[in-house]
């Protein structure tokens, strides 16, 4: 079973397209993160939701919204996909929300904007 | 603020031959430091973690890192590559304020038959 596991793997979509990725984890943690790594491997956080509530909201156009059923779940949703969003985006979980916790990654989702 | 930075975003090192994979990081305050490695097509996992105990830090897959206040560096560290070590790796500092990790650029690990 995949502890932490997103979908799509790939994403090719059209300029000013709206489009979800979605996580589950079922390691039974407390926080999930989103991250995109950009085409140069910088890996940075975009959000953070512990026990469904958002805690960490980095500098992200307000076209990205996480959006978090339950605490298994975390999706992103992108309004007007812009080719600047091209990226891989990491969903991430930790059993807590303390700042020495072990993350574990799902395997990715390559967004590209044409 | 925190931060790490990693020097060389590309080490090529032959089989058998020691790997060393530099991170320097910048805290005002005691840091908790990680390395993490992504294989290909993969997301990242967790190597090892430093969190104040021993400054001497094992991990999985034979690699070590050691953590010098002095230097304000947590370089990573394994005595022989396989074939099977070739990855980015990525350094990283928690954030205190916030509680996420902040990685560094990555290293590319090559090696060599």
């Amino acid at each position: 079973d995949t502890a932490v596991s997103q979908t799509p793997k790939y994403l090719v979509t059209q300029m000013g397209n709206d489009k979800s990725i979605k996580c589950e984890q079922n390691l039974g943690h407390d926080t999930m993160y989103w991250y995109k790594q950009d085409s140069k491997k910088f890996l940075k956080i975009m959000f953070s939701y512990n026990n469904k509530e958002l805690i960490i909201n980095e500098t992200v156009p307000n076209r990205f919204s996480p959006k978090s059923p339950d605490k298994a779940h975390l999706n992103l949703h992108i309004n007007s996909l812009e080719l600047g969003d091209s990226a891989v985006y990491f969903c991430a979980s930790s059993q807590g929300f303390l700042i020495d916790e072990k993350l574990f990654f799902g395997s990715g989702t390559q967004l590209s904007v044409l | 603020a925190q931060s790490v930075t990693q020097l060389g975003s590309h080490v090529s090192v032959s089989e058998g031959a020691l790997v060393l994979l530099r991170c320097n990081y910048s805290s005002s305050v005691p840091p908790y430091l990680f390395w993490y490695v992504q294989y290909p097509n993969q997301g990242l996992q967790l190597l090892l973690k430093y969190t104040s105990a021993a400054t001497l830090v094992k991990g999985i897959n034979g690699f070590e890192a050691e953590f010098k206040k002095s230097e304000t560096s947590f370089h990573l560290t394994k005595p022989s590559a396989h074939m099977s070590d070739a990855a980015e790796y990525f350094c990283a500092v928690s954030d205190r304020r916030q509680g996420n990790l902040i990685f560094g650029k990555g290293t590319k690990l090559s090696v060599k038959p």
